[in-house]
């Protein structure tokens, strides 16, 4: 089972605003470890969305926003569209684990 | 950009090998200094990181697989690869290929592959 957790499922109306939240430990978020946050679509390539708890890469649209406090992190989705309809990742470091390159539990968004 | 694709059998039977080769295109294998992972999303469940394999050789195995796990690159192809012995329905995944810059995250992924473990 994953150190990280996510809600199962968010969901929105086109154009809205929905958070996405990732709970870590001490061993993980807490400890300053960055997060970064995955988009998987069916049939795709999985795109990394935000790096370094708050970077986005080159072409990912300013909507996705990632932010970390204490041992949390979240992904907000603003202007919420169609194309946005996915499961999405958290991923960190967990100083605990011999297997340290942890997955949250994976949340997916319905545009409504 | 760099892009991936993996390829291999989707079917494999109990206790023989899962074989998967990630082709990489839009860069050198060797250029750089890539991470070069496979990581797998078992039926319904989240994704575990497999392994790692250094552009430099060195590898960095899930100590829950080890035992059973090679991770090879082939700079000569443009390619790496993931062999993983002994397999059983809990082996039953889409296998990724991805790569990054840091080990910490993934840049690039392939779209996966997935790999049944039947009789």
């Amino acid at each position: 089972q994953s150190v990280l957790t996510q809600p199962p499922s968010v969901s929105g109306a086109p154009g809205q605003r929905v958070t996405i939240s990732c709970t870590g430990s001490s061993s993980n978020i807490g400890a300053g470890f960055d997060v970064h946050w995955y988009q998987l679509l069916p049939g795709t390539a999985p795109k990394l969305l935000i790096y370094g708890s708050n970077h986005r890469p080159s072409g990912v649209p300013d909507r996705f926003s990632g932010s970390k406090s204490g041992t949390s992190a979240s992904l907000a989705i603003t202007g919420l569209q169609a194309e946005d309809e996915a499961d999405y990742y958290c991923q960190s470091y967990d100083s605990n684990l011999s297997a340290p390159y942890v997955f949250g539990t994976g949340t997916k968004v319905t545009v409504l | 950009q760099v892009q991936l694709q993996e390829s291999g059998p989707g079917l494999v039977k109990p206790s023989q090998t899962l074989s998967l080769t990630c082709t990489v295109s839009g860069g050198s294998i060797r250029s750089g200094a890539y991470y070069w992972n496979w990581i797998r999303q078992l039926p319904g469940k989240g994704l575990e990181w497999i392994g790692y394999i250094h552009y430099s050789g060195s590898t960095y195995y899930n100590p829950s697989l080890e035992s059973r796990l090679t991770i090879s690159v082939d700079t000569s192809k443009n390619q790496f690869s993931l062999k993983l012995s002994s397999v059983t329905a809990a082996d039953t995944a889409v296998y990724y290929c991805a790569g990054g810059l840091t080990p910490y995250y993934f840049d690039y992924w392939g779209q996966g592959t997935l790999v049944t473990v039947s009789s």
